[in-house]
């Protein structure tokens, strides 16, 4: 059974830095690209950054380049997002993303707030 | 950036009734399409991939078609755990882009 779980969400002042994890389970990690999607409270969807299988290729929403960082451990089947310089319009429920998108975690939130 | 656009934003629907949802994109995105459900406090469920794949699970009642900047989403014979909200989302072209969803309510 897939399994994706995201942790390291938390309270967070503005311009702090967090780092959320994705362990993952019941697949093959390294066939797929891993993503992560967030989702404020009572919006859609946003994606925000993607990795391909073998990290050699790192995408982000403008909204978050130059300050997230999405990495990731394949000997341990893991994806992480690196996040700093946070700031209130960041607040939201993260989402680790398996492949284009047929499993999803139950997500982490991130809450920034003074 | 390539916009998704879905219509209707909100839609009300009966029990047993068939419903269609449409999703535009802003430029060509082959048949880079996928559709998401999401209940309330749920995380998003992929039921469509590849614009009229259906994902393993996922009953027959749902089905995708379109391909280039038109797509649709058809439920037949709704039951009530089809109310939720429904996503379209382009994979052709990074940033990957959501439409705004489009929220079934019963009648």
């Amino acid at each position: 059974e897939v399994q994706l779980v995201e942790s390291g969400g938390g309270l967070v002042q503005p311009g702090r830095s967090l780092r959320l994890s994705c362990a993952a389970s019941g697949f093959t990690f390294d066939d797929y690209a891993m993503h992560w999607v967030r989702q404020a409270p009572g919006k859609g969807l946003e994606w925000v950054s993607g990795i391909t299988w073998d990290s050699g290729s790192k995408d982000y929403a403008d909204s978050v380049k130059g300050r997230f960082t999405i990495s990731r451990d394949n000997a341990k089947n893991f994806v992480y997002l690196e996040m700093n310089s946070l700031r209130a319009e960041d607040m939201a429920l993260y989402y680790c993303v398996m492949g284009t998108g047929g499993y999803w975690g139950q997500g982490t939130l991130v809450t920034v707030s003074s | 950036d390539i916009q998704m656009t879905q219509s209707p934003s909100s839609l009300s629907a009966s029990v047993g009734d068939r419903v269609t949802i449409t999703c535009r994109a802003s430029q060509d995105v082959n048949k880079y399409l996928a559709w998401f459900q999401q209940k309330p406090g749920k995380a998003p469920k992929s039921l469509i991939y590849a614009a009229s794949s259906l994902q393993s699970g996922v009953p027959s009642k749902f089905s995708g078609s379109g391909s280039g900047t038109e797509f649709t989403l058809t439920i037949s014979s709704l039951q009530p755990e089809d109310f939720a909200t429904y996503y379209c989302q382009q994979y052709k072209t990074y940033p990957i882009t959501f439409g705004q969803g489009t929220r079934l309510e019963i009648k």
